[in-house]
């Protein structure tokens, strides 16, 4: 079972500020996903990174995947508490096609 | 836009007694899979099923666990013999490509052991 680290932990910021989320693993992935979820709701896809260094854009997100494949990170400029929720990355290795999800990244967008 | 569908969304069983998850996947995805989360942990894999068997498990997936797809539509899992510890919030996904290029989950079940 690999293990995918997210940090911080828990994260509560006011409104219009910026913020970086990150997901680091010893393992490559060959595809990384990042979810967000809201309680008592499933995982929401927000979006997929297959290619080292790749980085992606969301409206206020920015998702890069890093070169060697074994972290990412999710930056979301001047957030709003509709961003609120608790942020997941899950990635899977070159070798399977298991999705091991990280253990998450509770954000809280203060009015 | 197409959803997948879990019921029911809260289920109470006493412990010992046989639980079924039933899961509506999207009509057109040809991967399913099941996943928990214990209440303030992660998301933890449980089984994927492709072209009528299942693809991989992991080790909670013991012999306590059991998924059918016993139509065209539903896909669905079984828990023999609860225990306390299965309680937990279990969600079903799909995905057209095997995942690859993420999953659709469900709104998942809360199964309560008490």
């Amino acid at each position: 079972t690999q293990l995918l680290e997210q940090s911080p932990q828990f994260l509560s910021i006011q409104e219009g500020e910026n913020l970086t989320v990150y997901c680091n693993s010893s393992s490559v992935f060959s595809s990384l996903q990042w979810y967000r979820q809201e309680p008592g709701e499933g995982p929401v896809l927000l979006v997929t990174v297959v290619t080292g260094g790749e980085v992606k854009k969301l409206k206020r997100l920015t998702f890069q995947f890093g070169d060697a494949r074994k972290d990412s990170s999710l930056h979301i400029t001047a957030a709003q508490p509709g961003d609120t929720g608790l942020y997941l990355c899950a990635g899977a290795e070159d070798t399977g096609n298991q999705f091991y999800f990280g253990t998450g990244t509770s954000l809280t967008v203060i009015p | 836009e197409p959803e997948v569908t879990q019921t029911p969304s809260h289920q109470v069983t006493q412990m010992g007694q046989e639980v079924i998850l039933r899961c509506v996947p999207i009509s057109n995805h040809l991967y399913f899979y099941w996943y928990r989360q214990i209440l303030g942990q992660k998301v933890e894999f449980l089984v994927s099923f492709y072209n009528n068997e299942i693809s991989e498990k992991s080790e909670i997936f013991d012999d306590q666990f059991s998924v059918e797809r016993p139509d065209g539509s539903n896909f669905t899992l079984k828990i023999r013999s609860t225990k306390l510890e299965d309680s937990a919030m279990y969600f079903c996904a799909s995905s057209d490509t095997g995942g690859w290029y993420g999953y659709t989950f469900g709104s998942g079940t809360r199964l309560t052991v008490v």
